[in-house]
């Protein structure tokens, strides 16, 4: 089955920076790849996805970039804010699946001030 | 925005009693799944539901969980006899046709195994 890795577990930046999270995936086949950010106590929610016939996707401060050769991609966050403290967690869809939803670990993100 | 409901938000029940954790998914959506959270772990699959059946399951899924949509709305996670590892956050979550793999969670039910 899928196997997804997620590094790090933790990363802690001041206000302004960079963040890069990555993951990497077994199935070549896969080609849909979601990250999602959940806030203590909330649901998941999408923030940027990107599928297998494109290198990078942007929306605003945060990017996602795709290597299918290696499988593996990150995600990017540019000029960090308070509120982008939370833990983001990659996906990749479970092969030959109906889209169920392989997580990785998460990472716990924390801006500080 | 339409979104994914779910009810009750926490749950809490004695070990061995069932639970019925029930979702409304977004009205257009076809494909739904259940999910579990343990508290500071990531999220697990559970099942996947198209067309009034099972169309997945992970080796969590058990002969003590069931999943059903009785009234063409609701769709339902049943544990029959719950057992403390049980306890968990389970988010409901539901896709469109057309949007192939985007998924749409609910705010989660919270359920307490005592």
């Amino acid at each position: 089955g899928e196997n997804v890795e997620q590094h790090p577990s933790t990363l802690s930046v001041q206000e302004g920076d960079s963040a890069v999270i990555k993951c990497t995936y077994s199935d070549s086949a896969s080609n849909y790849f979601p990250w999602y950010k959940q806030e203590l106590g909330k649901r998941p929610q999408l923030i940027i996805d990107i599928r297998s016939n494109v290198g990078e996707k942007k929306d605003q401060r945060i990017a996602v970039t795709l290597n299918k050769t290696a499988k593996h991609f990150s995600l990017h966050i540019t000029e960090t804010q308070p509120e982008d403290s939370a833990v983001y967690f990659c996906a990749v869809p479970l092969e030959r699946s109906q889209g169920n939803l392989i997580f990785g670990k998460g990472t716990k993100l924390s801006v500080k001030p | 925005e339409p979104e994914v409901t779910q009810t009750p938000s926490h749950q809490v029940t004695q070990m061995g009693q069932e639970v019925i954790l029930r979702c409304v998914p977004i009205s257009n959506h076809l494909y739904f799944y259940w999910y579990r959270q343990i508290l500071g772990q990531k999220v697990e699959f559970l099942v996947s539901f198209y067309n009034n059946e099972i169309s997945e399951k992970s080796e969590i899924f058990d002969d003590q969980f069931s999943v059903e949509r009785p009234d063409g709305s609701n769709f339902t996670l049943k544990i029959r006899s719950t057992k403390l590892e049980d306890s968990a956050m389970y988010f409901c979550a539901t896709m469109d046709s057309t949007s192939y793999n985007e998924q749409f969670f609910g705010p989660g039910t919270r359920l307490t195994v005592l």
